[in-house]
């Protein structure tokens, strides 16, 4: 497709339940983010992948998070047992760089996730 | 701990007003200064990516300019417009190849 894809883009859990969330970034961008915004906060780092690679894991808040990317394209972020405080806006974005800062980003629209 | 502030966390003006924003960010280690816009409902959208000290960038009636030594930069919206409301985000990009994001400038503008 033209842009980053994110799906679902609203998913309403139970606490407890596990949920996955899917990212379909540009073709060709061999860079990818994902990033969570909760409320009232500021984007926060997870994970970035360069290929199918993830160099740098050091966002994700604990061992419930998990994301993969296969084919150097799709990427799934993965939350087990999922608690209230992982509401939040989880956000996708790739990049053509190779993992520079110097990249522009193109985001997805985000997959706005809500536990009661 | 790296941080990145940015101000006025709000502001409303007038269609036709001129306004701007601000940035500010660790002076060491700097590689880059993104500015992005975040319309509702829609997905982040990259004004600019800044590397050199001094760089002004301009896209229509937007413009930014980059300060590194002193670690801020302003961006700023000439007559602004009702389809400019949107919230502006900054974001620092160090030597460790994660960027730091600013809480956002949320603005609107009353037509």
């Amino acid at each position: 497709g033209a842009g980053v894809s994110q799906s679902p883009s609203n998913k309403v859990t139970e606490k407890g339940k596990d949920v996955e969330l899917r990212c379909d970034p540009i073709s060709g961008h061999t860079a990818l983010y994902w990033y969570r915004q909760s409320l009232g906060q500021g984007l926060e780092f997870l994970i970035y992948f360069q290929g199918n690679s993830a160099p740098d894991k050091s966002g994700l808040p604990s061992d419930r998070f998990s994301a993969e990317r296969t084919g150097g394209s799709v990427s799934t972020l993965t939350i087990q047992r999922t608690q209230q405080e992982d509401s939040a806006v989880y956000l996708c974005a790739s990049s053509r760089s190779s993992g520079s800062n110097t990249g522009e980003l193109f985001f997805g629209e985000g997959s706005r996730l809500t536990v009661l | 701990i790296l941080n990145v502030e940015q101000s006025p966390q709000s502001l409303h003006v007038q269609e036709g007003d001129s306004t701007n924003f601000t940035c500010s960010f660790p002076s060491s280690n700097f590689y880059a200064l993104h500015w992005y816009r975040w319309e509702t409902a829609k997905s982040p959208e990259a004004l600019f990516v800044m590397t050199l000290n001094g760089d002004e960038k301009k896209k229509g009636r937007i413009s930014a300019t980059l300060n590194t030594k002193e670690g801020y930069s302003y961006l700023y919206i000439k007559g602004s417009q009702p389809e400019d409301s949107a919230t502006y985000l900054c974001a620092f990009g160090g030597n460790n190849r994660k960027l730091i994001w600013g809480l956002g400038t949320s603005l609107a503008v009353n037509p």
